[in-house]
C-alpha cells in the first residue's frame, strides 16, 4: 500500500516567490491534514479537509498562505510570497474520518 | 486551548531497559490520543491510537495507556533496543468545535545505546 506522498521532498526558493506543495492522500481515506514543524513552535496544525471541504483553517498563519482539495486524492498548499520565516517541514496527513492519522515523508523549505 | 506536555524532553538508556515515557494534558475532554514516533528528517509513524472508549493499547513491545480524569498517558517500551531510537510525540484529538484537530507535545527524544 502507498501512504501518503508528498512533493517535492525538498524545495529551496528566493523570498518572495511562490511555492506550491502537493499531497496525495491514502486512498479511501476522507480527511487531509497539513501541518508545519518548526525547532521553535514544533508540529502545528495549519489546515484540515474533510471530503475535500476545508473544515478548519485557524491555523493557517496569514493571507499568503492557502490550500485546496480539488478531489479527493489530490492537496495542495500554496504560500505567496514566500517569506524566509516559512521556512520549515511541512507535513500532509490523511485518515478515514477523524481516526488514526498516516503522515507523509514531508517536504523540507528552505525560504533565502 | 489545549496543552500537551512531553516529560522527559529527551532520555537516553542502555539497552534492555524497559521505559516509560510520559505525555500530559490540560483538557480532558479529548476524543483519542494517538502516539508516534519520528526519526531524523523523517515523517511521523502512527505507533498505537487509543479510542476515547479504550484505557490501553499494545503493539508488540509498546504499551500505551490512558486516564482521561488525571489528563495523562504514559507509553511503556520493554526491552529496548538501539532502534528504538527516535522522538516520541504523543498527540490529543480536540472534541465538539475542534473536533479533527490533533494537538502535539514537544517529543521524548529517545537514545538507546547497546
Amino acid at each position: 500500500d502507498a501512504g501518503v506522498i508528498q512533493s517535492p521532498r525538498h524545495e529551496v526558493t528566493e523570498m518572495g516567490q511562490e511555492v506550491t506543495l502537493r499531497c496525495k492522500p491514502i486512498s479511501g481515506h476522507n480527511s487531509l491534514f497539513w501541518y508545519r514543524q518548526t525547532m521553535m513552535r514544533g508540529l502545528e496544525l495549519l489546515i484540515y479537509f474533510n471530503n475535500n471541504v476545508p473544515i478548519d483553517d485557524s491555523g493557517m498563519p496569514e493571507d499568503r498562505f492557502s490550500a485546496k482539495m480539488p478531489n479527493a486524492s489530490f492537496s495542495t498548499l500554496k504560500i505567496q510570497p514566500s517569506e524566509p520565516r516559512d521556512s520549515a517541514v511541512y507535513f500532509c496527513a490523511s485518515s478515514v474520518s477523524i481516526g488514526e492519522q498516516y503522515f507523509g515523508p514531508g517536504t523540507r523549505l528552505t525560504v533565502t | 486551548k489545549q496543552e500537551v506536555t512531553q516529560i522527559p524532553a529527551a532520555l537516553s538508556v542502555p539497552e534492555g531497559e524497559n521505559l516509560v515515557l510520559n505525555c500530559s494534558f490540560t483538557d480532558s475532554a479529548i476524543y483519542n490520543l494517538q502516539w508516534f514516533r519520528q526519526d531524523p528528517g523523517k515523517g511521523l509513524t502512527s505507533l498505537l491510537l487509543i479510542q476515547s472508549s479504550q484505557r490501553e493499547q499494545t503493539s508488540g513491545r509498546l504499551n500505551a495507556s490512558l486516564d482521561k480524569s488525571s489528563g495523562r498517558s504514559t507509553l511503556y517500551i520493554a526491552a529496548s533496543q538501539p532502534g528504538d531510537s527516535a522522538t516520541y510525540l504523543c498527540a490529543t484529538f480536540g472534541r465538539g468545535s475542534t473536533l479533527g484537530r490533533l494537538y502535539f507535545g514537544r517529543g521524548t527524544q529517545l537514545t538507546v545505546w547497546p
